[in-house]
């Protein structure tokens, strides 16, 4: 069965404290893996896409990577405004629903 | 602005009182979908639609229904809410199916909090 699990649950940081998220994934093969921001009450917004293992993408304090098994989420330095939770959706290949498989979520805090 | 807007935000309504929750996008995407968010249990997709007239089932259609009759409009309708129903609803759309092609990543709405008692 097709899975994404986030790990860990929630993470507390210290301003400046680099860390990671990690999100893994048993699929038959993969389309994409997408990383998300949410904000407590409001939608997920989208960061990046990643498609093919190797690949890396970067936004500011965030950094992307993917392998064949999974993907990292890197915050360095964070900064108390990065305090949310980060959500990893997959589409698989062969996946004829058109569908994402959403994992549980990894709330980030950043204490000042 | 680019955005996908949901009406109402907030909702308290009653045990099998029909109700609709309005989703619409300025962006031109053919790909729609609903899901619920409730806590420990993440997003879940209720319903899908490729294009207009184009729907399918997520993973929890039970209880739901949409329509696509224009690309800008996708309507999620509960006929006879339940206190199960009770939940975060978004909306959201993308260019194509997700990871079908570069530009598929999903624009979510703001949320519907709707409470049923």
């Amino acid at each position: 069965e097709d899975q994404v699990t986030q790990s860990p649950e929630a993470l507390r940081l210290q301003e400046g404290e680099s860390s990671s998220l990690n999100c893994s994934y048993t699929v038959s093969g993969l389309r994409g893996l997408f990383w998300y921001r949410q904000d407590p009450g409001k939608g997920p917004e989208f960061l990046f896409t990643l498609y093919s293992a190797g690949e890396e993408k970067e936004k500011e304090r965030l950094k992307a990577t993917l392998t064949k098994k999974e993907s990292f989420l890197h915050i360095t330095a964070p900064k108390p405004e990065d305090s949310a939770t980060y959500l990893c959706a997959v589409q698989a290949l062969g996946d004829s629903n058109y569908q994402l498989i959403w994992g549980a979520g990894t709330k980030l805090i950043i204490k000042p | 602005e680019a955005q996908v807007t949901q009406n109402p935000r907030y909702l308290i309504t009653v045990t099998g009182k029909k109700l609709t929750v309005t989703c619409s996008q300025n962006m031109n995407h053919e790909y729609m979908s609903w899901y619920r968010q409730d806590p420990g249990l993440g997003l879940r997709q209720i319903y899908y639609s490729m294009n207009v007239e184009v729907t399918d089932k997520g993973d929890v259609p039970e209880g739901y229904k949409v329509s696509r009759k224009e690309k800008r409009n996708f309507p999620l309708i509960l006929e006879s809410p339940s206190p199960n129903q009770t939940s975060l609803y978004f909306c959201a759309s993308s260019l194509r199916a997700p990871g079908w092609g570069a530009n598929t990543e999903a624009f979510f709405g703001q949320g519907t909090r709707l409470t049923v008692v």
